[in-house]
């Protein structure tokens, strides 16, 4: 049974680029949540897509945005990258609110 | 706003010694507790999840306790081995179903 699969692993991008990270949850669960983690740091949420709807958002700007398909997975984007916006990019997938499985993350640096 | 802080931020034991990790969070009005092991640069391992309504929860050598009144969580980890080093963090979740995490406790067990 695959967990969560995030794409790509790592990556490299310049400032003021624009990024897509992908999500597969796992099987079963319809709820993807994203979370940003600097080093030294618990993770941030972003947003958390439902039936393909943005239900929740944390504290980040527009730049960031994403989307849900009707397959459960999901994208994040963000655009005009800025130095700051390099960290460790999570994703996780429930069903529901019952307990979170995380993926190995992807690591994003922006130069 | 809810806020969660794990005490202590790094502890370092020799193996054999029982770990004790603490997560305290400041609205009690969650929907469930999660703790989660993080490698480093690798994403987050589900170890154990708290329902609001229980008290305790426990996975082999791994038990947590939760007091809702007072907004504490702790983690107890029997008999640590080298293999047990990480970074284990607490996160709330409120009833959308947002995690917010701790800052983590960085976890040394020496041979």
């Amino acid at each position: 049974d695959a967990g969560v699969t995030q794409s790509p692993t790592h990556l490299i991008k310049t400032r003021g680029q624009q990024v897509t990270l992908r999500c597969s949850p796992k099987s079963g669960h319809d709820t993807v949540s994203w979370y940003q983690q600097a080093l030294g740091q618990g993770p941030q949420f972003i947003f958390q897509y439902y039936e393909e709807e943005e239900r929740q958002r944390g504290n980040f700007p527009d730049r960031f945005s994403g989307h849900q398909f009707p397959n459960y997975s999901s994208e994040l984007n963000v655009n005009a990258l800025l130095l700051g916006d390099s960290a460790l990019y999570l994703c996780a997938s429930s069903l529901a609110t019952n307990g979170y499985t995380f993926g190995s993350g992807t690591r994003l640096t922006v130069v | 706003k809810q806020e969660v802080t794990q005490i202590p931020a790094a502890l370092s034991v020799p193996e054999g010694e029982n770990l004790v990790l603490n997560c305290s969070f400041t609205d009690s009005a969650i929907y469930n507790l999660q703790w989660f092991r993080q490698d480093p640069g690798k994403g987050l391992t589900s170890l154990l999840l708290i329902q609001s309504s229980q008290r305790e929860q426990t996975s082999g050598r791994l038990n947590a306790s939760l007091d809702k009144s007072s907004g504490r969580s702790t983690l107890y980890i029997a008999a640590s081995q080298p293999g047990d080093s990480a970074t284990y963090l607490c996160a709330v979740t409120d009833s959308w179903g947002k995690l917010q995490f701790g800052a983590g406790t960085q976890v040394v067990v020496t041979p």
